[in-house]
């Protein structure tokens, strides 16, 4: 079983639409991260949330963890044809060393 | 622009050779780790080194063999892979080891591996 839930796996949009990437579990993590990826590069950090309830932003981007830290949403206002990539949410779990676990990622594409 | 660097970015070998993936980092980060992504599927971790010294291995086959030359260098030998071993071989650091923080990753752009 996947220990995060990202949806939805796939999201096409048209430039200046809004969006929302969800990213939940039935684990409470220390903190979650959220990354983004474009094609034959490597994941760059976004965000890292620690405390239950917080709310970041970072220009369009808004990203939640919930109030239990177990889910965690990217909203992201008026897209850009430079948002599109993979979006990959990480959740961090203590296990004897901090454990670190992807989602499956969400595929975004802005269409101009 | 990434602060740890890979090479070589692309590598095509044959099942009977023998190479290696390079990765720097002089951010003085504590941890070193080598993911394995599939195409259009999340990196899956291989290795964790805290402070120079192998601290995870998620049940990786023995035709990769990590090394840790200092604190700045990770290498990933390889022989005798096989086509599916074919991916995104993405280096990444963190500022202290996972026994400690939760780690916020800083990854390579990676080497693309095909092997024939």
């Amino acid at each position: 079983t996947q220990l995060l839930e990202q949806s939805p796996q796939f999201l096409s949009i048209q430039e200046g639409e809004n969006l929302t990437v969800y990213c939940n579990s039935s684990s409470v993590f220390s903190s979650l991260q959220w990354y983004r990826q474009e094609p034959g590069e490597g994941p760059v950090l976004l965000v890292t949330v620690v405390t239950g309830g917080e709310v970041k932003k970072l220009k369009r981007l808004t990203f939640q963890f919930g109030d239990a830290r177990k889910d965690s949403s990217l909203h992201i206002t008026a897209a850009q044809p430079g948002d599109t990539g993979l979006y990959l949410c990480a959740g961090s779990m203590w296990a004897g060393s901090y454990q670190l676990t992807f989602g499956k990622g969400t595929k975004l594409s802005v269409i101009p | 622009d990434t602060e740890v660097t890979q090479t070589p970015k692309h590598l095509v070998m044959g099942m009977t050779n023998k190479k290696s993936l390079k990765c720097e980092q002089h951010m003085g980060h504590r941890a070193m780790y080598w993911y394995k992504q599939k195409a259009k599927k999340p990196p899956e971790l291989m290795f964790v080194y805290s402070y120079e010294k192998l601290s995870i291995n998620e049940s990786v086959p023995s035709r990769f063999s990590p090394e840790c030359p200092n604190s700045s260098l990770l290498n990933l030998h390889l022989h005798a892979l096989q086509p599916e071993d074919s991916a995104l071989y993405l280096c990444a650091s963190s500022q202290g080891p996972p026994t400690i923080t939760t780690g916020e990753l800083f990854f390579g752009e990676g080497s693309r591996l095909t092997v024939l």
